[in-house]
């Protein structure tokens, strides 16, 4: 079976500071990996995805994230935070192997607040 | 395009009575997926199809039927609903080749 952990509920930053959201999967086969994110009362948006090739992946709104399969991590990066980034963040990883349907398991969500 | 859309945005139901959640997309995507959020448990997987006329279960499909009779639609059906289905549900889509799900805006619902 796959899972996603995310052990931080809140994340607390200061504008401005870098920003990280940490997220570790486990799957028995190699992972596609993604980061949503949700913001009050909205569904979820997609930011980045993690399927092949380069370990840093860069996507929306200026975030990126690294893939690390030796410690089964993909943390969720942004160098400098805004406050407009507070808002409900997932990690998802799908199993490679299920070619089929959208079985994608998602961690319980890490809530980021920046302050200003 | 509207994107995913997803009507009622809120519903307030009595145990037992039943109703269906719309869900429709205008993006000709081929997959579709209904998922459930509550606190701290992220987002699960109830239903979903990878096509009109095919469905299949996700983690936790108890309590919920569905059906795709057409590429755009992809209704939910709470045959009887009791408190432990309250919670905010998601419909989301993606097109065959590419990774990364489009969700709808969620309906709130309440089960008292």
């Amino acid at each position: 079976a796959q899972s996603v952990a995310q052990p931080e509920d809140q994340v607390n930053v200061a504008e401005g500071n870098p920003l990280t959201v940490k997220c570790t999967y486990s799957v028995s086969g190699n992972p596609y990996l993604f980061w949503y994110v949700q913001y009050p009362n909205r569904g979820l948006q997609f930011l980045l995805k993690y399927i092949t090739g380069d370990n840093l992946v860069k996507g929306s709104y200026g975030f990126e994230a690294e893939f690390n399969k030796s410690q089964t991590s993909f943390h969720l990066k942004k160098p400098s935070a805004l406050v407009s980034d507070s808002a409900l963040y997932f990690c998802a990883v799908r199993d490679i192997k299920r070619a089929a349907g959208n079985k994608l398991t998602f961690g319980g969500g890490t809530r980021v607040l920046v302050k200003p | 395009n509207a994107g995913v859309t997803q009507t009622p945005k809120f519903q307030v139901l009595k145990t037992g009575q039943s109703m269906t959640l719309q869900c429709a997309q205008d993006m000709n995507h081929e997959y579709m997926s209904w998922y459930r959020q509550d606190p701290g448990m992220g987002l699960r997987l109830i239903h979903y199809s990878v096509g009109a006329g095919i469905t299949d279960q996700g983690e936790v499909p108890n309590g919920y039927n569905v059906s795709r009779s057409t590429t755009e639609d992809f209704p939910l059906r709470l045959l009887s609903a009791a408190p432990s289905q309250t919670s905010v549900y998601f419909c989301a889509s993606r097109p065959t080749g590419l990774y990364e799900q489009y969700f709808g805006p969620g309906t709130r619902l309440t089960v008292t």
